[in-house]
Order: C-alpha cells, then sequence, then structure tokens
C-alpha cells in the first residue's frame, strides 16, 4: 500500500526538544522531494520544510529557520524531523507529505500521512 | 503571500462552488495546487499546474487562472464536497498556502 505513517509526536516543554519520523511505504521514495506541512489547532496549513530526493537541496520556513532540521534516509525510506528549541507556537499536527519532482523542481503534494501531533507547554 | 477569498462560502448541494486565490506576485510557471481537507483528514491533491486534475478527482472541481489569479470551481456540489479548500504556490520557496476557504452548507 502506498503510505506516509509520520511518528514522533508528543508533549514537550518550551525550549525542549522532539525528532518525528515519516517512514514510506509502496513506492519509489528516491523519486520524491519530501516536505512536513504542519496546522495549528483550528487554523490552516503551514509549510514547513522541504528537501530533495538525494538531501542536496534543504528549504526551511522563516518560522523555523535555525531550529528545525529536515532530512531523510533514503536507504530506510525515512523522512525526519529534529526539533529544538520548541515554543508554544510550534504547537499543532505535523504531516509529512512527497512531491514529484521534474525537470523544473518539485510538484505539489501529492501524497499525505495523517499527521503526528506536537504539543509544546509547561 | 496568497490570499483566498471568500473565507466561507455559504452554499446548498447542486449549487456551483467558486473558489479564488490570488497571488502578491506572479508565477513564472503555474505552479499552484488546490487541496481538499475534511474535518479530521489530511489534505488531498485536487489540482495542479492550476488546472490538472489529480489522479481519481471527479471532473466536477476544477481549476482555472494564471499570473496572480486563480480560481477552483465545483461546478454541483455534493455532499462530501462541503470541507476546507487550500491553494499553494509550490513553485519556489517558501512554499505557502492560503489562508482557507471553508465550503459550508447553506
Amino acid at each position: 500500500e502506498v503510505q506516509l505513517v509520520e511518528s514522533g509526536g508528543g508533549v514537550v516543554a518550551p525550549g525542549g526538544s522532539l525528532r518525528l519520523s515519516c517512514a514510506a511505504s509502496g513506492f519509489t521514495f528516491t523519486n520524491f522531494y519530501m516536505n512536513w506541512v504542519r496546522q495549528a489547532p483550528g487554523k490552516g496549513l503551514e509549510w514547513v520544510s522541504s528537501i530533495s530526493s538525494r538531501g542536496n537541496y534543504i528549504f526551511y520556513a522563516e518560522s523555523v529557520q535555525g531550529r528545525f532540521t529536515i532530512s531523510r534516509d533514503n536507504a530506510d525510506d525515512s523522512l525526519f524531523l529534529q526539533m529544538d528549541s520548541l515554543r508554544a507556537d510550534d504547537t499543532g499536527l505535523y504531516y509529512c507529505a512527497r512531491a514529484p519532482f521534474n525537470y523544473y523542481g518539485p510538484d505539489a503534494f501529492d501524497l499525505w500521512g495523517q499527521g503526528t501531533m506536537v504539543s509544546v507547554s509547561s | 503571500v496568497l490570499t483566498q477569498s471568500p473565507d466561507t462560502l455559504s452554499l446548498s448541494p447542486g449549487e456551483r462552488a467558486t473558489l479564488s486565490c490570488r497571488a502578491s506576485q506572479s508565477f513564472s510557471r503555474d505552479t499552484l495546487a488546490w487541496y481538499q481537507q475534511k474535518h479530521g483528514q489530511a489534505p488531498r491533491l485536487l489540482i495542479y499546474g492550476a488546472s490538472t486534475r489529480a489522479t481519481g478527482i471527479p471532473d466536477r472541481f476544477s481549476g482555472s487562472g494564471s499570473g496572480t489569479h486563480f480560481t477552483l470551481t465545483i461546478s454541483r456540489l455534493e455532499p462530501e464536497d462541503f470541507a476546507v479548500y487550500y491553494c499553494q504556490q509550490y513553485g519556489t520557496s517558501p512554499r505557502t498556502f492560503g489562508q482557507g476557504t471553508k465550503v459550508e452548507i447553506k
């Protein structure tokens, strides 16, 4: 089955760290850019970070630059998000999503996981 | 920045829905997507390249526009279409989303 499954969410105090994982299955992982998108409770979607198929191109939203690190393990079909110096406004449901790519770059996000919840609270 | 309008659209099943997405600057390519998100579910890709339906998306969904103004049209609303819709530009970083339009039952 083609799917993405996130894990690693939880409750953490402000200033703490969490490492999210996303396990891909049913497709050729190296054919896709991978992305993290988050959604605060009752709010809209916010793009967080993207990584190219080989991990050589990485992009971050300004709100997480310098605190979050995206990475991938192509041997294990896995995507990661290391989140440090967490703040209350990082609270939300974190989705991983894949994006095909072509000569021009990554395309739209055509497969999403169900998300893992992160709550930053004292 | 992507600005969607209206914030909420109140319509009845069978009616036509027209959702707007305006960009603060023009895209060099039509790298604009539309997603549907139902309550408690992950988003689902509907349209990419401004006007191409994703796999399995019914033809009552259509996308149009270019440059700075894009539109998602649902020709005849089905009960399962009442949801929140987001536009996204994915051609450059940051791959921003609009704030969403909620299509609710009137």
